[in-house]
């Protein structure tokens, strides 16, 4: 069956710290894996898309990895501050016509001062 | 460049009723895609329309419909409310099909739908 699970499903950080998500995944075929950053009350906006041969890609203090191999991707957030407060989610295209993207339940993130 | 908007941003619905929610693509864009998210289940995909024809299509019930207007605005039609269908619908826009690399996806902020 085509999943992604993520975890910790939740997380509570200092200000400042970093941290990291991590997603797996069963999906098969692969075609891309994306993370979204979703603030409360509003729609998911795109952090990152990576196709199996990209193993790190960075957005300003997010750095996401990919390992096609273990099937596991992770994302990394450098010194974080109060606005990275939000679910993160992680989406992997299905390969093939079809393509449907199936998402994980996110990860929630509470940055505290 | 104005994002994607949904309208209504809430609605409130009694069990039976139907709903109709609407979509405004960012200018350019030609493929609307349609997500349920509730708590339990996160973001799950309903369905995706590109130049007028549904390309890709979730497991969901036949009472979820859509349709895509020429102008790449897009509705989606739920019939026969049920409680279950209480959630936050959000639709993304992108210039290609959503699923190919490269293709981002943005979102609008949803549409809050209550079912009594």
């Amino acid at each position: 069956k085509n999943q992604v699970e993520q975890s910790p499903q939740s997380l509570i950080i200092l200000e400042g710290k970093n941290c990291t998500l991590q997603c797996n995944y069963t999906v098969s075929p692969f075609s891309n894996l994306r993370w979204y950053k979703q603030d409360t009350g509003r729609g998911p906006v795109s952090l990152t898309i990576m196709t199996f041969s990209e193993n790190t890609k960075s957005n300003g203090r997010y750095t996401a990895t990919l390992d096609a191999d273990t099937k596991q991707s992770s994302l990394h957030i450098t010194a974080s501050q109060l606005s990275d407060s939000a679910s993160y989610i992680c989406v992997v295209r299905l390969g093939g016509s079809q393509g449907n993207l199936i998402f994980g339940k996110g990860t929630k993130l509470s940055v505290k001062p | 460049k104005a994002g994607v908007t949904q309208t209504p941003r809430y609605l409130i619905k009694t069990r039976g009723q139907q709903v109709t929610l609407s979509c405004s693509p960012i200018s350019g864009h030609r493929s609307v895609s349609w997500y349920q998210q509730t708590p339990g289940q996160g973001l799950q995909f309903l369905f995706e329309y590109f130049s007028e024809t549904q390309r890709n299509k979730g497991n969901f019930p036949g009472r979820f419909s859509g349709r895509q207007f020429s102008n790449s605005r897009s509705e989606m039609n739920v019939s026969t409310l049920e409680l279950g269908d209480s959630a936050l619908y959000l639709c993304a826009s992108s210039l290609g099909l959503a699923g190919e690399s490269y293709n981002e996806q943005f979102f609008g902020p949803g549409t809050r739908l209550t079912v009594l």
